[in-house]
């Protein structure tokens, strides 16, 4: 079974605009992680949040987790053009080392 | 402080061949994965090493495909006689040798085009 499902798989925006992205799983966590893949390159690690946070924020992220539900969101406030991407999110079960599982990705293209 | 560094950017082998991936953490991360991804898709976790030990290769095709992690140079993923499905982008992932929960730094993957 997939852990870490991303809804929608793609969405567009116009600059100015929020952006919001959500992210269900299946398991218990330790963590999920945010990390964002512009085309062609890697992925680079957005936020984290524990199992034990609701809500978290960093400059105009700001993911929530809802344990109970196995959903967490990302909310980009305020999009640039730059902020084109795609969007994964991540679960840390705590399995050995900090294993990742990750979703299928929300692509993002914000319009200028 | 350069980041994880992966190489050759680009593979391309016909099928049959060998395709060499090579994966240098960061600095002070003995802590290496590799990931698989195909287009459009997430990343699919294949194996989990630290120096000289695999850790986790629950992700790691059986057959064909290997992994490696000396005590000197780089992370190696071997795949030997690919076939076209093994057309994807691989990308390595280090950490550091922590016991707190930390996030994964990624190279900027290999492309590996079987033809």
């Amino acid at each position: 079974s997939q852990q870490g499902e991303e809804d929608p798989q793609a969405l567009s925006i116009q600059e100015g605009e929020n952006a919001t992205m959500n992210c269900s799983y299946k398991t218990s966590i330790n963590n999920l992680q945010w990390y964002r893949q512009n085309s062609g390159r890697g992925l680079v690690h957005l936020i984290l949040i524990r199992s034990n946070e609701r809500e978290k924020h960093s400059g105009r992220l700001r993911v929530t987790l809802d344990t109970s539900k196995k959903s967490s969101s990302l909310l980009i406030t305020a999009s640039r053009a730059a902020d084109t991407a795609s969007y994964f999110c991540a679960t840390d079960t705590g399995a050995a080392g900090n294993k990742l599982t990750f979703g299928g990705g929300t692509r993002v293209l914000v319009k200028p | 402080n350069a980041g994880v560094m992966q190489n050759p950017r680009h593979l391309v082998r016909r099928r049959g061949q060998e395709a060499r991936l090579r994966c240098s953490p960061m600095k002070g991360h003995s802590h290496v994965y590799w990931y698989r991804q195909l287009p459009e898709e997430g990343l699919k976790f294949m194996v989990y090493l630290q120096k000289e030990n695999i850790i986790d290769e629950s992700g790691m095709p059986k057959e064909r495909f290997s992994a490696e992690f000396p005590k000197e140079g780089p992370s190696i993923l071997r795949i030997q006689q690919v076939v076209r499905g093994d057309s994807a982008a691989y990308f390595c992932a280090s950490s550091p040798p922590t016991g707190t929960r930390s996030p994964l730094h990624f190279g900027n993957g290999t492309r590996l085009t079987v033809t």
